[in-house]
């Protein structure tokens, strides 16, 4: 059974700090690895699709880098907004053919 | 919207209820999953087909009996369920099965209560 680690569980920041967290994985074969965002009452959505060490991804203020060799990953969100409270999920991959395995995500709540 | 409809969005049944979740995909992806969220656990793949075939039964119990007629519909027939089964069932889609480019679109989700 693949251990797909993420930390922290959660995360209280206040708006406009900029915050960052990790998703582990084992090093030893990579696939692909998928980052995605899930709004209380909605669907998870992709956010990010990562398949080569050292990719670096960004879309607005949130950003990801991939580090294949050492099994991580960082989601980086600069100057948080309400409106990026979600939980945040990865999810990994090793091989081709097999399936992807979540994380248990990091509950990021950002105060006005 | 992602492209991926579930119904019902709130399901409550007894242990001895029959009962059916729909998905439905419009993006023309050829593999659908569904996945099941408990309280305080990460998303649990629990089948996957791959052109309308199972590729994938993750040692679910048989009273979660799924159901692909096409392509674009997949259904999870529950029946004689426990209560430990309360939980919110996913489905997703994406283009295909195992490619590492192919992110996976999500419905809105079930949330189950067996009682």
């Amino acid at each position: 059974i693949l251990n797909v680690e993420q930390s922290p569980q959660s995360l209280h920041v206040q708006e406009g700090d900029s915050t960052n967290f990790t998703c582990s994985f084992p090093s030893s074969n990579f696939y692909a690895l998928h980052w995605y965002r899930w709004e209380t009452a909605k669907s998870p959505e992709a956010l990010f699709v990562m398949t080569l060490n050292g990719d670096e991804k960004k879309k607005g203020r949130i950003s990801a880098t991939l580090n294949t060799k050492e099994g991580y990953s960082y989601l980086y969100i600069k100057g948080s907004q309400p409106e990026d409270s979600a939980t945040y999920l990865c999810a990994f991959n090793p091989s081709y053919g097999q399936n992807f395995v979540f994380g248990p995500g990091t509950r990021l709540s950002v105060l006005p | 919207e992602t492209g991926v409809t579930q119904t019902p969005r709130h399901l409550v049944m007894g242990m001895t209820n029959k009962k059916s979740l729909k998905c439905e995909q419009h993006l023309g992806h050829n593999a659908m999953y569904w996945y099941k969220q408990s309280a305080k656990k990460p998303l649990e793949l629990m089948f996957v087909y791959s052109l309308e075939e199972r590729v994938e039964n993750n040692s679910v119990p048989s009273r979660f009996s799924p159901e692909c007629p096409n392509s674009s519909h997949l259904f999870l027939h529950l029946h004689t369920l426990q209560p430990e089964d309360s939980a919110l069932y996913l489905c997703a889609s994406s283009q295909d099965r195992g490619g590492r480019r192919n992110e996976q679109f999500f419905g809105p989700g079930t949330r189950l209560t067996v009682l």
